[in-house]
């Protein structure tokens, strides 16, 4: 059974540092992994997805880097920001283009001016 | 547009109440989901929607009814609730099922069950 674990489970920084959130997963035959964002009380918002096969992906100040091998992902934030204050959930997808998607319990990230 | 609505946006019920979840897309995915969150916990899986058929149920308990009319219309109808039922209910889409691609969620639905 897939077990996804990110860390830290808390992050409180000031505003303009950079940082690193941490996702492993017990699995590596996943088919992708995929990082969301969620503000207390809202729904998900998907921010990068990583096919199995790719080593990163980047969108603004966000890069999540992938290594299947070892089961593990990390989420860069770049030049943090009040507004990125939320919860960032790791996911990943089993081994096939069908598989559900597995979530870890998240890391609440606060971002202090 | 790339939204998922759902209604209500709170809910209260008693245990012996019926009441129904409804979620909206209108991105023409074929493929609707239902997740169950409980505070301070990841989204749990629950139905899989494919082409307006269920496709997977993930052992959820008969108390709780899914419904896709039609493409673009997710239902959750529930009856009999017990109070540990209480959570935060996502609903998401994506394209297809079966493609691995992102889904898109909503901002759910909060149940309590008194």
């Amino acid at each position: 059974k897939q077990e996804v674990t990110q860390i830290p489970a808390a992050l409180s920084v000031p505003e303009g540092e950079n940082l690193v959130l941490n996702c492993s997963f017990t699995d590596s035959a996943i088919y992708n992994l995929q990082w969301f964002r969620q503000d207390p009380g809202k729904g998900l918002t998907s921010l990068l997805l990583i096919q199995s096969s790719q080593r990163e992906q980047t969108s603004g100040r966000l890069n999540a880097s992938l290594d299947k091998s070892s089961g593990r992902s990390t989420l860069y934030i770049a030049a943090s920001q009040p507004g990125d204050s939320a919860t960032y959930l790791c996911a990943v997808r089993g081994g096939t283009s069908y598989g559900k998607l597995t979530f870890g319990q998240g890391t609440i990230l606060t971002v202090h001016p | 547009d790339t939204e998922v609505t759902q209604t209500p946006k709170h809910l209260v019920m008693g245990m012996t109440n019926k009441k129904s979840l409804k979620c909206e897309q209108h991105m023409g995915h074929r493929a609707m989901y239902w997740y169950k969150q409980k505070a301070k916990k990841p989204p749990e899986l629950m139905f899989v929607y494919s082409y307006e058929k269920l496709s997977i149920n993930e052992s959820v308990p008969s108390r709780f009814s899914p419904e896709c009319p039609n493409s673009s219309l997710l239902n959750l109808h529930l009856h009999a609730l017990q109070p540990e039922d209480s959570a935060l209910y996502l609903c998401a889409s994506s394209q297809a099922h079966g493609q691995g691609e992102t889904q898109y969620f909503g901002p759910g639905t909060r149940l309590l069950v008194l």
